[in-house]
C-alpha cells in the first residue's frame, strides 16, 4: 500500500535557526497538509496545498511558516527562525482529492517528524 | 465559536463495543466527517467518513444524527490491539476558509 514518507524522523535544531521538514505524500495525490502535534496534546491543522498554491492555512501558520513543492515528489515545510515552542512532531498527509473539507477523500499521514528546538 | 469534544479516555474488555461520540457544533455544511486512529509515535490512521446517517466498513461503524452536530464511531468486539488514540476531524467554515479542526482525542484501553 503506498505510503507518505517523511525525513527525518527526528530533527534538532538550535533555537533561531532555519528548519526544513521533508515529505513525499502518495504519488498520485493532489492536495498536501502538514500537522503539528505538540507533546501530549491533539493535531493541529497548519496548512492545506493545492494546485502549487496554499488553499487554506490556520492561525499557527504565521509567516515564519512556508511551504514548497519543489519538484513532482517532495512537499516541504520550512521553519524560518525556529523558537522553543515549534518543539513538536509534524505531520505530513496526502489525499487524492479535496480531503476533509468539502471533499470525500481521506487524507493519508506519515509518521512524523519529531523537531526539538534546544 | 467552533468547539469539537470528544471525551479523554475510556476503557473496554476486549471482545465488547466500543463507542466514542465526537461532538461538533456548527461544522461546516457540506464537510464530511472522519475519524482516525493514532498509535504512540505515528501518524494518525484513517478508519472511517461519512457525511449522514450511518457508514460501515470492515473495521467500524459511524453513526452521523441528522442535525451532525455529533458523530459516533463503532468499534465492534475491540481486541488488545485497538488501544490507541480515536481522533474526529471536522472542518468549520469561517472568514471565507475553512478550518480542519481534529477533536482532542479519546484513549481507548482495552482490557484483558
Amino acid at each position: 500500500e503506498p505510503e507518505v514518507t517523511q525525513t527525518p524522523s527526528h530533527q534538532v535544531t538550535q533555537m533561531g535557526q532555519e528548519v526544513i521538514l521533508r515529505c513525499v505524500p502518495i504519488s498520485n495525490h493532489l492536495y498536501f497538509y502538514w500537522y503539528r502535534q505538540i507533546l501530549g496534546q491533539k493535531v493541529e491543522f497548519l496548512v492545506s496545498f493545492y494546485n502549487n498554491e496554499i488553499s487554506e492555512k490556520s492561525e499557527i501558520f504565521d509567516d515564519q511558516f512556508s511551504v514548497e513543492r519543489p519538484d513532482g515528489s517532495n512537499f516541504t515545510l520550512k521553519i524560518r527562525s525556529t523558537k522553543l515552542e515549534d518543539s513538536a512532531m509534524y505531520f505530513c498527509a496526502s489525499s487524492e482529492s479535496r480531503g476533509g473539507a468539502l471533499g470525500n477523500q481521506p487524507q493519508h499521514f506519515g509518521d512524523g517528524t519529531r523537531l526539538s528546538i534546544l | 465559536l467552533a468547539k469539537t469534544t470528544q471525551p479523554i479516555s475510556m476503557d473496554s474488555y476486549e471482545g465488547q463495543e466500543v463507542n466514542i461520540t465526537c461532538s461538533h457544533n456548527n461544522i461546516a455544511t457540506n464537510d464530511y466527517i472522519t475519524w482516525y486512529q493514532q498509535f504512540p509515535s505515528q501518524g494518525p490512521r484513517f478508519i472511517i467518513q461519512g457525511y449522514k446517517t450511518k457508514v460501515t466498513n470492515e473495521v467500524a461503524s459511524l453513526f452521523i444524527p441528522a442535525d451532525r452536530k455529533s458523530s459516533t464511531l463503532s468499534l465492534p468486539r475491540v481486541s488488545l490491539s485497538d488501544t490507541a488514540v480515536y481522533y474526529c476531524l471536522v472542518a468549520y467554515e469561517g472568514a471565507g476558509s475553512y478550518q480542519l479542526t481534529f477533536g482532542k482525542g479519546t484513549k481507548l484501553s482495552v482490557i484483558p
